[in-house]
């Protein structure tokens, strides 16, 4: 299965700033997902990324908040901007490999 | 619309019993089934999944589960559990790489292995 790089593993930012969280991919992938995990929550998908193409975000979730790149077809960044307290998570990238879905390690998000 | 629903937020068990973890799942059409764990601090691991033949699954460490496609369910099976069973598991379905691919998942239950 594929093997997934994501970084940071954790942040304390401050309110009104940005965050970019990368994932680097040992293989080439078409989709990428991006997930949201809220404490004590499930995951929640914010977006698909296609390599070349617009990010399709999920409803509730909108393209200047969580900015989304994707140059090629192993990383791709997400950014959480004008952070609140209330974006205070784990964020995870995921891709399906063929074995399935795997997953980074996430990134554990606290605003203060 | 597709759904998950996980039926017990909280399992405690002790050591070497038998746990059940329960998932129903809502779809008209297709779906594959996954099974991911998430230790403490960790991110989320694969355990296991149904994409088609047999309705019975197994993950290396001993977990098994069971398609019920008119019962539309996917419950997690152990016979007997370890303490580093201990974690959060999620149940999670998707219609597919060619039909956008996302997983969808249900709110986790919390598997609390005791001595």
């Amino acid at each position: 299965s594929a093997v997934i790089s994501q970084k940071p593993s954790r942040d304390i930012c401050q309110r009104g700033t940005s965050l970019t969280i990368q994932c680097q991919v040992d293989s080439q992938v078409t989709m990428m997902f991006w997930y949201r995990q809220q404490p004590g929550q499930s995951l929640t998908l914010i977006a698909t990324a296609n390599q070349g193409s617009e990010a399709t975000y999920e409803s509730g979730f909108v393209i200047d908040k969580f900015p989304i790149s994707r140059p090629n077809l192993t990383f791709s960044t997400l950014t959480v901007s004008n952070m609140s307290p209330e974006d205070s998570s784990i964020y995870l990238c995921s891709v399906e490999d063929g074995y399935g879905y795997t997953f980074g390690s996430g990134t554990r998000l606290t605003v203060v | 619309a597709q759904s998950v629903t996980q039926l017990d937020s909280q399992v405690p068990v002790f050591e070497e019993a038998p746990v059940e973890l329960r998932c129903n799942y809502s779809s008209s059409v297709s779906v594959y089934l996954f099974w991911y764990v998430q230790y403490p601090n960790q991110g989320l691991q694969l355990l296991l999944k149904y994409l088609s033949g047999s309705t019975l699954v197994e993950s290396i460490n001993g977990f098994e589960a069971e398609f019920n496609k008119s019962q539309t369910s996917f419950h997690l099976r152990k016979p007997s559990v370890h303490i580093s069973d201990t974690a959060e598991y999620f149940c999670a379905l998707s219609r597919g790489y060619n039909q956008g691919g996302k997983l969808i998942f249900g709110q986790g239950t919390e598997l609390s292995v005791k001595p």
